[in-house]
């Protein structure tokens, strides 16, 4: 069965601490994964989508990372602001047992001052 | 460019009560999806349509959700009679095209119902 794990599932870190975010998919012949940020009150916003093993995408302090096993969200130096939960989703293949976008739980962070 | 639209913001009805909720996504994106996020979990799909048409509606509740797409553009969705565990969040998004061919989807900020 296909499955998107998100790991830790909380993490708190001190202003400029750095650390990664893990998601893994047992999805087979991947066609995207997708980062999001949620904020408390609303919805879902796209970050990036990674298509294949070794590609990177950056952004301000974040930067993501594909392998064929999983993604890592790595925040570098992060700031209060940073502070949301960060989801990711993997989209159906014609391989995979799944018909549908599967999201995981998301890991909920916190940065304090 | 406009984001995704979703109205009420929020409502609160008691069970066995109707509530509909309204989406109008980016203008051009053909997909349209309708997902249900409860507290700590992420979003669930719902339906999924591609222009007016269902793509996907397999873990939509039909004795009681229903979801139409006119015209291709707006869509609205309903429950009815409303259950307590329909508390959630009812969040909205389109894509350019399918997400199955990697396009992203982008989110309203949905509708936070609550029933009593």
């Amino acid at each position: 069965e296909d499955q998107v794990t998100q790991s830790p599932e909380a993490l708190r870190l001190q202003e400029g601490e750095s650390s990664s975010l893990n998601c893994s998919y047992t999805v087979s012949g991947l066609r995207g994964l997708f980062w999001y940020r949620q904020d408390p009150g609303k919805g879902p916003e796209f970050l990036f989508t990674l298509y294949s093993a070794g590609e990177e995408k950056e952004k301000e302090r974040l930067k993501a990372t594909l392998t064929k096993k999983e993604s890592f969200l790595h925040i570098t130096a992060p700031k209060p602001e940073d502070s949301a939960t960060y989801l990711c989703a993997v989209p159906p293949t014609p391989y995979s047992s799944a018909s549908k976008i599967i999201f995981g739980s998301g890991t909920r962070l916190s940065i304090r001052p | 460019e406009a984001g995704v639209a979703q109205s009420p913001r929020y409502k609160i009805i008691e069970k066995r009560q109707s509530v509909a909720f309204w989406c109008n996504p980016i203008s051009g994106h053909a997909t349209l999806y309708w997902y249900q996020q409860i507290l700590g979990q992420g979003p669930k799909l719902l339906i999924q349509f591609q222009n007016n048409g269902v793509v996907d509606d397999s873990q939509l509740p039909k004795d009681r959700f229903s979801a139409e797409r006119l015209k291709g553009v707006d869509s609205t969705l309903k429950i009815q009679p409303a259950k307590l565990e329909d508390s959630a969040v009812y969040l909205c998004a389109s894509s350019l095209e399918d997400v199955r061919l990697g396009q992203p989807q982008h989110f309203g900020d949905g509708t936070r119902l609550s029933i009593l």
